[in-house]
């Protein structure tokens, strides 16, 4: 099936720090879409992006479509305490396979921020 | 506006019983899809339901079913639990079909002993 690597894994970071993640696919996504989960909770919806090569932020998150719309990138700047949990890309209307409406999620990258 | 909701939050089954998990989507959102989450896969597509008719499901033994009622509520069912059914399982509410801007609710833990 359908994968996404996404890398690092997880992270240490200092407070004030910037963070850059991303995520590659050997298929053809129409959308991607980053979200983070914390502790008891369900995933949130940080960003959508709809289009190749479209970078779009949401205050000090900025994430990117690639051109070849295989990948995508997430970027923090300026870490506060508040921004540890999990984060997730997702892959959204794959041509080359079945059901093109389901999200394929990438392993998460755990990041920890210290104060 | 309230969001999505799954009840219940927590649940411990014996291997061989079966489980009913249960979702209310928000208001107005047609569009109902189930995940499965493990440490070890992840988050993996179960199924979605749009309309009370299942659109798509992903790679999971028949075991696993669901279903949408007319009010947009669901419910997924897993038969003969195995103890690797155990993990938290999460629902998803959208408008319509194709999930732009997906809202998940914060999931069922189920472990199964």
């Amino acid at each position: 099936g359908q994968q996404l690597n996404q890398s690092p894994q997880s992270m240490f970071i200092q407070e004030g720090e910037d963070v850059s993640m991303n995520c590659t696919s050997s298929s053809i996504f129409n959308t991607w879409l980053w979200y983070k989960q914390e502790p008891g909770e369900g995933p949130v919806l940080l960003i959508a992006l709809y289009k190749a090569g479209e970078l779009t932020s949401n205050g000090r998150l900025t994430a990117q479509f690639g051109i070849t719309r295989k990948d995508s990138f997430l970027n923090i700047s300026a870490s506060i305490p508040s921004d540890v949990g999990i984060y997730f890309c997702a892959g959204q209307g794959s041509y080359s396979g079945a059901g093109s409406y389901q999200l394929t999620f990438g392993k998460g990258t755990k990041l920890s921020v210290i104060p | 506006k309230a969001g999505v909701t799954q009840t219940p939050r927590y649940l411990i089954k014996t291997r061989g019983q079966q489980v009913t998990l249960s979702c209310s989507p928000i208001s107005g959102h047609r569009s109902v899809s189930w995940y499965q989450q493990t440490p070890g896969q992840g988050l993996q597509f179960l199924f979605e339901y749009f309309s009370e008719t299942q659109r798509n499901k992903g790679n999971f033994p028949g075991r696993f079913s669901g279903r949408q009622f007319s009010n947009s509520r669901s419910e997924m069912n897993v038969s003969t639990l195995e103890l690797g059914d155990s993990a938290l399982y999460l629902c998803a509410s959208s408008l319509e079909l194709a999930g732009y801007g997906y809202t998940f609710g914060s999931g069922t833990r189920l472990t199964v002993v």
